[in-house]
């Protein structure tokens, strides 16, 4: 089993849905949270990140974190095609530079 | 300014042949990262330097080398390539303990 499970997709929808993305994992000790975005071509950017449990929100992007369920999620509203991309989670615990990624979940937002 | 810039974008190579990817930040980070993403676009690390000493060596083959002449660089050295080492290699940098990653644009690695 992989430290960070993450559905690959691809997943397509049209523009103005509401995309939900997921990511569990196995690491109890994971306390920072992060969603990166990724367009083709291009190194991966922060998007969003959580420190342990709770909701953050930044615009129409709400990134939720479930430790006891070791669930995290991003939303996604409104969505839009410039929202077409790849996006990572990632997570690693507190005072360790090791950040584990997902798969990536692949998302195409059609107009 | 690229905050994070790594050469070249793209190589093209043979098996067994000896090559070298080169990265630079300019953010002052303390931390760098070499990430290997392969074809399914699962980014997983090989290693990672603080202040120019290794903190994360990965299970990767020795025939990978990373060499930090200073903490603005961190290059990575591989020896007889081999086809399954085709793959986009990301350099990144942080500060110490701090949650983003910077990430350069990436090495289009492919080995025929």
């Amino acid at each position: 089993q992989k430290e960070v499970e993450q559905d690959p997709g691809p997943l397509s929808v049209p523009e103005g849905a509401i995309v939900s993305l997921n990511c569990t994992y196995s690491n109890s000790a994971f306390q920072y949270f992060m969603w990166y975005r990724q367009y083709s071509r291009k190194g991966p950017e922060l998007l969003m990140y959580t420190y342990s449990s709770g909701n953050k929100e930044d615009g129409r992007f709400t990134a939720q974190v479930d430790k006891s369920s070791k669930y995290i999620s991003l939303f996604i509203r409104d969505s839009q095609p410039s929202d077409s991309a790849t996006y990572l989670c990632a997570m690693r615990a507190y005072n360790n530079n090791d950040m584990r990624f997902g798969a990536g979940t692949r998302l195409t937002v059609k107009p | 300014d690229t905050a994070v810039s790594q050469t070249p974008k793209y190589l093209v190579t043979q098996m067994g042949n000896d090559k070298s990817i080169k990265c630079e930040q300019n953010l002052g980070h303390d931390t760098m990262y070499w990430y290997k993403q392969d074809s399914k676009k699962f980014l997983k690390i090989m290693f990672s330097y603080n202040n120019k000493e290794l903190i994360i060596n990965e299970t990767v083959p020795n025939r990978f080398s990373p060499k930090s002449p200073d903490k603005a660089h961190l290059n990575l050295h591989i020896n007889s390539l081999e086809l399954g080492d085709s793959a986009v290699y990301f350099c990144a940098s942080s500060h110490p303990r701090v949650t983003e990653a910077f990430f350069g644009q990436g090495t289009r690695l492919t080995v025929v």
